[in-house]
Parts: structure tokens; sequence; C-alpha cells
């Protein structure tokens, strides 16, 4: 099984700040990976997809890199709407996911 | 918009039978795969089990094999999970999962989720 590993599991952090969550995969999965986001009581919401691509209707403040084991979602300028858990999903070979990163006030 | 809404969960004692459904709305449900995903308390994410868009392939997890059964009725947009032989281990709450495509590739969008209780 590929496992997940995301970094940090928790944040404290301002509007405007500039925010960096890792996820490293146990072995190479290529860009087969998805950033989501969730709220309390929502759905989670896909931001990034293919590593890198901005899914439609995501602010652009929004931004995924990597490739084979280690990627990185950057959300530049944090805006109040942003304060969530994220996590990261490979699916280059079943799916599993990061433990999530609450990014909170 | 893509909306999903789950139901079917509930309080069922060990050994029992839950089957959960997911209507899909706002899309070609029968072009995409769906899939079930669960979160227990205080764990992470955990795939549960897929099906393609025309239900000629399904996947499981090593926990769900043998126990779970995926299956689909595209005349009436809903996906369901069939679980039996419940045990306390899968107390969590089930999201149901839209993919990007008709096979088995990149969840895209959630549904809220619904909570299934062995206890």
């Amino acid at each position: 099984d590929i496992q997940m590993t995301q970094s940090p599991s928790s944040l404290s952090a301002s509007v405007g700040d500039r925010v960096t969550i890792t996820c490293r995969a146990s072995q190479g999965i290529g860009n087969y990976l998805g950033w989501y986001q969730q709220k309390p009581g929502e759905a989670p919401k896909r931001l990034i997809y293919a590593a890198s691509s901005l899914q439609s209707g995501v602010p652009s403040r929004f931004s995924g890199s990597g490739f084979g084991t280690e990627f990185t979602l950057t959300i530049t300028s944090l805006q109040p709407e942003d304060f969530a858990t994220y996590f990261c999903l490979q699916h280059s070979s079943y799916w599993t996911f990061g433990q999530g990163t609450k990014v909170d006030i | 918009e893509v909306q999903l809404l789950e139901s079917g969960g509930g309080l069922v004692q060990p050994g029992g039978s839950l089957r959960l459904s997911c209507t899909g709305s706002g899309f070609t449900f029968s072009d995409y795969a769906m899939s079930w995903v669960r979160r227990a308390p205080g764990l992470g994410l955990e795939f549960v089990s897929a099906i393609v868009s025309n239900s000629v392939d399904t996947y499981y997890s090593e926990s769900a094999k043998g126990r779970f059964t995926i299956s689909r009725d595209n005349s009436r947009s809903t996906v369901y999970l069939q679980m039996d032989s419940l045990r306390a281990e899968d107390t969590a709450t089930y999201y149901c999962v839209k993919d990007e495509s008709g096979r088995y590739r990149l969840a895209e969008n959630w549904g809220r989720g619904t909570l299934v209780t062995v206890s």
C-alpha cells in the first residue's frame, strides 16, 4: 500500500499569510495526486488535481506542485474563508489519503 | 451543481447489516465511477469501495472485501453499499464520492456523509 504522510497536522495563521502544506508518498506516484478542502459539516471540495492543476472555480491563490514522492499545496494570502482542513489523496494505486492539516486562526 | 445525498446510516449491532444509498444529481450519473470513503472518529480518511460507470469493475479495501458489496442503479442515479457482518471498527462517517471519469481515477465531488455506528 502507498502511504501518504502529510505535514503539519495543524497550523495557525493569519489573514494574508502564505501557507504551505506537504504530502510525501511512500513510493513514487507520478502526478496522481489531488488536494481537497473540508469545512466542518460540509462536503470536501477538490482544489487541485494532477498535482498542480487548479480545479475550475477555485481561487488562484491556491496552487499545487510536486511529482513523484513530494507534493505541496500553497495558499498565498490566506483569506478568512480558507480556514479549514486540507488533505491530499493519491490515486496511483487505489486511494490513500493524507491525515489532514487543520488551518486555524 | 453536482449534489450527492447519502442515506441509510444509523445504529446497528455488531454482526448486523446496513445498506447505504447515495443519489446523485446535477450530472449524468451513468458516465461516472462512484466510490465510498469513510472516516472513523479521530482517524483519517479511508477508501472503502468503488464501482465504474457501467458496473463492470468493482474495487474494495482489504477491510471491506468479503463483507461489503457496492452496486449501482444508473436508472435511479443511485449507488449502494451493502455492509454485512459489521464490526465496531466500521463505525465511521461514510462519504459518497463521484469520480472525475467513468473509471476509478480521482475523487471530484463528495457528499456530506452519513454516520454509521456499530455498537
